[in-house]
């Protein structure tokens, strides 16, 4: 079955301090993953996409398929980067249009 | 327009009543996806629809769930006869054909009470 997992439904930490946010998936095939970001107020909104290996806001992210995982990184974290985070996966199957299977978000939370 | 456009913001329904949400997608865009957001939960998938063409709706919980797009953009999702476990966001988003990344809307609170 297809499924995202992201184990922390919060993480907290001081400005400056390295960010890794966690995301496993289940996939018979070969995925594309992604990461959405949701600002207090704001809607969701793509942060990056592996298959793009772009750096957006300071953020990357590997996909590992030996470990099935695509952790979000980002060595010196900002106040402006507490947001919830959801990790997403998508078969990638044309008439299905690319639909998307997101975890279940975790919540960064950057104290100054 | 400049974005993809829902309404209303806010629905309170009571138990039972039936519920028409809108969606209007980016101009040009060919597909159209609603999910459903459950309170502390990441969007699920609804259904798809490419142009008029709903090509997927392996994701509506039950046939109380209806979604339509008669002329390939604007959307409606129909909830019949509703409960409260319908009580979520419902997230509408668009995109070219062959591209993941989606523009979401900011989606309908539907609460039924």
């Amino acid at each position: 079955a297809q499924r995202v997992t992201q184990p922390e439904k919060l993480l907290s930490v001081f400005k400056g301090a390295p960010v890794e946010l966690k995301c496993n998936y289940s996939y018979s095939g070969s995925p594309e993953l992604f990461w959405y970001v949701q600002y207090s107020r704001q809607r969701l909104q793509l942060l990056l996409r592996h298959i793009s290996r772009e750096s957006i806001k300071g953020f990357t992210a590997d996909l590992n398929k030996g470990e099935t995982s695509f952790h979000l990184k980002k060595p010196f974290a900002q106040e402006e980067d507490s947001a919830m985070y959801y990790c997403a996966l998508s078969s990638g199957i044309y008439n299905q249009g690319g639909k998307l299977i997101f975890g279940q978000g975790t919540e960064l939370s950057v104290k100054p | 327009g400049a974005g993809v456009s829902q309404s209303p913001r806010y629905k309170v329904a009571k138990r039972g009543q039936d519920v028409a949400l809108r969606c209007d997608p980016i101009s040009g865009h060919v597909s159209l996806f609603w999910y459903q957001q459950a309170l502390g939960q990441g969007p699920e998938f609804l259904t798809y629809f490419q142009n008029e063409a709903q090509l997927d709706k392996s994701g509506l919980p039950s046939d109380r769930f209806f979604a339509e797009r008669p002329e390939g953009s604007v959307s409606t999702l129909k909830i019949q006869r509703t409960q409260q476990e319908d009580s979520a966001v419902y997230l509408c988003a668009s995109s070219l054909v062959g591209d993941y990344g989606y523009t979401f809307g900011s989606g309908t609170r539907l609460t039924v009470v």
